[in-house]
């Protein structure tokens, strides 16, 4: 089977840097994304990671250790608008298919 | 264009009603997916097409028919449905299953 952790929720301040956890147990691992999604909302795709290292796109960086079964979200110099919930979801197994955290609140406070 | 659109926004529907939510696409993504999301909780995968043809069906009652008329396309039919499928239905597409692309949903209530 398939199983991902992440903390159920994370609270930061304006300007500073957060780091959102996942460790995943997989079979046929294929990559890591991250997916963001305010209350109400859809869920918008952050990023994708297929190998190790970090990725960086604007404040938003990701990093994934296959050897480790660990993944994580980096987000610099929050902003109010960053509170949401992260979603980490790995494509694994023999059909290819994505499987969903059970996400992570950040709360970002003045 | 580089959105996925659904409609509509917003559905409410007796448990005897025949309702479709429709979702559409032009950014030539292969594969295309509905999700069932309650609140407060992850999506959950209900089917996906590639090639508009269906390669999963994550055991869905037989109540919800998805179909892929082309390419751009795709539906899902709801009939008969239980107070309990009320949810958030997320259509989404992808070019290579590297990342989806997500619609704004249809907030579904079955009275």
């Amino acid at each position: 089977g398939q199983s991902l952790e992440q903390p159920s929720e994370v609270t930061a301040v304006e300007g500073a840097i957060v780091q959102i956890n996942c460790t995943y147990q997989t079979s046929g691992f294929y990559g890591l994304s991250w997916y963001q999604q305010h209350d109400g909302g859809a869920p918008t795709f952050l990023s994708y990671n297929a190998l190790d290292g970090l990725e960086e796109t604007g404040r938003f960086s990701s990093f994934l250790s296959r050897s480790d079964s660990y993944g994580y979200l980096l987000l610099q110099e929050l902003q109010m608008k960053d509170s949401a919930s992260y979603f980490c979801a790995v494509r694994a197994g023999l059909f290819n298919k994505f499987y969903f955290g059970s996400g992570t609140k950040l709360n970002v406070k003045p | 264009d580089t959105e996925v659109t659904q409609t509509p926004k917003h559905l409410v529907m007796g448990m005897t009603n025949k309702k479709s939510l429709k979702c559409e696409q032009h950014m030539g993504h292969r594969a295309m997916y509905w999700y069932k999301q309650k609140a407060k909780k992850p999506p959950e995968l209900m089917f996906v097409y590639s090639y508009e043809k269906l390669s999963i069906n994550e055991s869905v009652p037989s109540r919800f028919s998805p179909e892929c008329p082309n390419s751009s396309l795709l539906n899902l039919h709801l009939h008969a449905l239980q107070p309990e499928d009320s949810a958030l239905y997320l259509c989404a597409s992808s070019p290579s299953g590297s990342g989806k692309f997500f619609g704004p949903g249809t907030r579904l209530t079955v009275l």
